[in-house]
């Protein structure tokens, strides 16, 4: 089946500790994403990715890395850095001649940070 | 930037009823999407827009690009309809895009 495939769908980390959260696409889009979605809150850009090797900060990069190595795959990794890491964590792709950014996201992870 | 709200944040109402959620939006935009998020987290593409009306099912968005207005339609609301409804606007690039906080919505039976 072509989709996302976001893991794990919950993920519970000590605080001080780094996590990288995996979204992985077989649609062959080349652009990804990555948002952080918090209650009462809309979704926020964090990074992303137009082609592999290339990647962009978004609106709250701060705290966060992404790499993309593979078209495939754009692994997010929260550091410790990050103050307020609980979030509800989602990944997007589209298509390279998407007129209008439409997006199809990944089911998303849960991380909670102890 | 572009600002999204979107009312009413919290919406309850009974099994039938015809529902309006509404968008506006500060910036012109390329496309407004229309998106639906479950308990489980997951989202969906409802409709994109870039003017007039689209219709899917029950399911009914229309945009006004002049006053940077959209609402959605739900006719013949059903539990299964319970969700949180998201609208986002995208300027045509290739960054993301900026969402609304979302509506609450709950049918009761």
């Amino acid at each position: 089946d072509g989709g996302i495939t976001q893991s794990p769908k919950y993920l519970f980390r000590k605080e001080g500790q780094n996590v990288t959260l995996s979204c992985e696409q077989n649609l062959n889009h080349d652009a990804m994403y990555w948002y952080r979605q918090d209650p009462g809150q809309g979704l926020r850009l964090i990074y992303y990715s137009q082609i592999v090797n290339d990647f962009q900060k978004g609106d709250i990069a701060e705290g966060y890395s992404v790499s993309r190595e593979k078209k495939e795959s754009f692994p997010l990794t929260v550091t410790s850095a990050q103050k307020n890491p609980t979030a509800f964590y989602l990944c997007a792709t589209r298509e390279r001649d998407s007129t209008y950014n439409e997006q199809f996201f990944g089911p998303g992870t849960r991380l909670t940070v102890l | 930037k572009n600002e999204v709200e979107q009312s009413p944040q919290n919406l309850t109402a009974q099994e039938g009823e015809f529902i309006t959620i509404n968008c506006s939006y500060s910036v012109g935009i390329s496309a407004l999407h229309w998106l639906q998020q479950h308990p489980g987290g997951g989202i969906v593409s409802l409709f994109m827009l870039s003017s007039g009306k689209k219709k899917h099912g029950r399911l009914i968005a229309t945009i006004n690009i002049q006053e940077k207005h959209s609402s959605l339609h739900i006719t013949a609301s059903h539990p299964r309809d319970s969700a949180v409804y998201i609208c986002a606007v995208s300027g045509g690039g290739a960054d993301g895009l900026t969402f609304g906080k979302g509506t609450h919505l709950i049918i009761q039976p």
